[in-house]
């Protein structure tokens, strides 16, 4: 059964970059088809797609992020990654890695989530 | 890109049917039939309740049932139950720049 993991440092200090990486189990992220994507939620807040990638490496990023956001895949370690350059307090949040299937049928798999805030 | 909207709150007594609308535009909602329902109790990760419109993952109660139409899809959830009482998301694929897109959530209160 497919799964998937964050991990990355807990704390990142104001105006620096944040770096996650999703790790896929269980499958192939490689599997043509799948999309991979990042989402965060603040503190008592909804849910943001940060944005979403195929294996080969088009991504799609939310226009709000764009410009701070970059993903992307290593194939050889079955893993994905998310840098969110110069976060500041607001990029504080529960930040989920997913997989999305618009063609097998199967619905979407999002890993547990990890917490990372962003310190002055 | 716009969230989709869902009404901020929606509450029912036990075993009572209530639902959740999220509203879209033909480039979301009502353009592809990708919309999926979350269901979010405090603390937890978001768990996966309807995908593509109105299909239950194995496992979620068939209490869960899914709808769409024109740019609006709606989540039923019929006899309400205490464990019901969470947040509920609505997301779906877009043309535009992510892939995908959230709805502003709605928390359900069972009285």
């Amino acid at each position: 059964q497919l799964q998937l993991q964050e991990s990355g440092p807990g704390l990142v200090k104001a105006s620096e970059t944040l770096s996650l990486t999703c790790t896929v189990s269980g499958g192939s992220l490689s599997r043509s088809s799948y999309y991979w994507g990042w989402i965060r939620q603040p503190p008592g807040k909804g849910l943001e797609w940060i944005g979403s990638m195929y294996y080969s490496g088009s991504t799609y990023y939310n226009p709000s992020l764009k410009s701070r956001v970059t993903m992307s895949v290593d194939t050889s370690k079955n893993q994905f990654s998310l840098k969110l350059s110069f976060v500041t307090a607001a990029d504080t949040a529960v930040y989920y890695c997913a997989r999305l299937d618009y063609y097998y049928g199967s619905g979407s798999i999002w890993g547990q989530g990890t917490m990372v805030t962003v310190s002055s | 890109q716009s969230a989709l909207t869902q009404p901020a709150s929606v509450s029912g007594s036990p075993g009572q049917s209530i639902t959740i609308s999220c509203t879209g535009t033909s480039s979301d909602v009502g353009g592809y039939n990708y919309v999926s329902w979350y269901q979010q109790h405090p603390g937890k990760a978001p768990k996966l309740m309807i995908y593509d419109v109105s299909n239950r993952p194995s496992g979620v109660s068939n209490r869960f049932s899914g709808s769409k139409s024109g740019n609006t899809a709606s989540l039923t959830i019929s006899g309400l139950q205490a464990e019901d009482e969470a947040d509920y998301y609505c997301s779906s694929y877009t043309s535009s720049s992510t892939l995908e897109v959230f709805g502003t959530g709605t928390k359900v209160t069972v009285l």
